[in-house]
This record gives C-alpha cells, sequence and structure tokens, in this order.
C-alpha cells in the first residue's frame, strides 16, 4: 500500500511557482522522500529527495515539515515542459536495498 | 552512459502467447526492478533483484509472469500464456547500493495482447 497521499490534480499558470503538496503521516524516521515525474508515457524521472532537511537543485526545492509527516514539493517558475504525473514516494529499506511503493501522484497542468 | 534499455519498446502479440520483456540495467547498478503501469492500477512493483538474487516478488500477479536475472547486465520478465488483462507499459529501473540510491528507469515497453 502506498504511504503517501496526494491531491489528483491541479493546474498552475506558467511562470508562476507550482505548489505539489504530499502527505506522509506514516513515515519512519530513517524513510526518505523522494519525488519523481512522468511526462506522457515514459519512465518516471527523479526531481529530488530529502530526509528531514529542505533541499534545492536545479530543478525543484523540497519542504519537509518538522514533524516529517508531510512535505512539498516547489517548482520555481512552471514552464509548460513541467505538466506532467508527479508521485510522492516514501522510500522502503529491504534486504540490501530499498524500494519504492508509488501513490497514485498528482497530475499537473501548467497553463498558458 | 546509454541509461536502462529496454526491448522491446513495443509488443503486440495474441492471446496465449508467450512474452518476454528485456532489460539492460545501468553498469555498475546492483539494483533491478520491474513494474507495471495501466490506468487502472498505476505503477507497481512486480519483482525486484538485488545482486542478481530475487528479493521480493509478491508483486508479481500470477503464476504466469516469471523474471530472472543471470547476470549484473541483464534480466527478463516472462509472461506465458499472455492474457489481453497483461497489455500495460512495463517498466525497468536500476540503482546502485548506497544512500541516495534513486532509481533510474528505461523508457518502457508497451504491451499489447489481442
Amino acid at each position: 500500500d502506498a504511504k503517501t497521499t496526494q491531491p489528483t490534480s491541479m493546474d498552475c499558470a506558467e511562470g508562476r511557482a507550482a505548489n505539489l503538496p504530499c502527505n506522509h503521516s506514516t513515515i519512519s524516521g530513517n524513510e526518505y522522500v523522494y519525488w519523481y515525474r512522468q511526462i506522457h508515457s515514459q519512465g518516471p524521472q527523479y526531481i529530488i529527495h530529502g530526509l528531514k532537511n529542505n533541499e534545492t537543485n536545479e530543478m525543484a526545492s523540497l519542504i519537509i515539515t518538522e514533524d516529517r509527516k508531510s512535505s512539498t514539493l516547489i517548482l520555481p517558475h512552471a514552464t509548460l515542459r513541467d505538466t506532467a504525473v508527479y508521485y510522492c514516494i516514501v522510500r522502503v529499506a529491504t534486504s540490501g536495498t530499498y524500494k519504492y511503493i508509488f501513490g497514485t501522484g498528482t497530475r499537473l497542468k501548467v497553463l498558458a | 552512459d546509454a541509461g536502462v534499455i529496454q526491448s522491446p519498446r513495443h509488443e503486440v502479440t495474441e492471446m496465449g502467447q508467450e512474452v518476454t520483456l528485456r532489460c539492460k540495467p545501468i553498469s555498475g547498478h546492483n539494483s533491478l526492478f520491474w513494474y507495471r503501469q495501466t490506468m487502472m492500477r498505476g505503477l507497481e512493483l512486480l519483482i525486484y533483484f538485488n545482486n542478481n538474487v530475487p528479493i521480493d516478488d509478491s508483486g508479481m500477479p500470477e503464476d504466469r509472469f516469471s523474471a530472472k536475472m543471470p547476470n549484473a547486465s541483464f534480466s527478463t520478465l516472462k509472461i506465458q500464456p499472455s492474457e489481453p488483462r497483461d497489455s500495460a507499459v512495463y517498466f525497468c529501473a536500476s540503482s546502485s547500493t548506497g544512500t541516495y540510491n534513486e532509481q533510474f528507469f528505461g523508457p518502457g515497453t508497451r504491451l499489447t495482447v489481442l
């Protein structure tokens, strides 16, 4: 079962910040939050991950609440090419490796 | 690096036929994952390997599905016999074992069973 809950869909105006929320209230202390996106039917693409501190890279920022029960992915200046399904994932440790449990994701539509 | 390579990219077959999907992980990665994606069920983890050993196949839907990883650079997912409800996009992903081991996904194989 997915360990995350996300809104089904969101719209964002081009050039504005897109803020995508995620709830992961059952997350354990050593489990990371990962974000991926999937454009059309391509393979999911890694965006960013974090444990408890806020993170930023060239694609996005990740804000994790202090209790770690929720997080927000921020695309600072959304473009039409950011239209995709965004998945928030809790990475689970298992037998020498890690696995992802994907939820249903948020379908982000960037509007011109 | 070419990334994760999957073949074929598209497969159309008839019900009852055997289907074999192939995956070449990124060199140096020691974990490999097979996923299935449908509109109804989203992205489902079918099976994963660590150091060529199957770790968990609880996501495999039926005995008709099997997967192997004979060496570190090759894996197959086989469906025998195939059924129309197996129509989906099948993704392979690989990762290394490390603290920040993101999974890298292949382009997928779109399977249509008629």
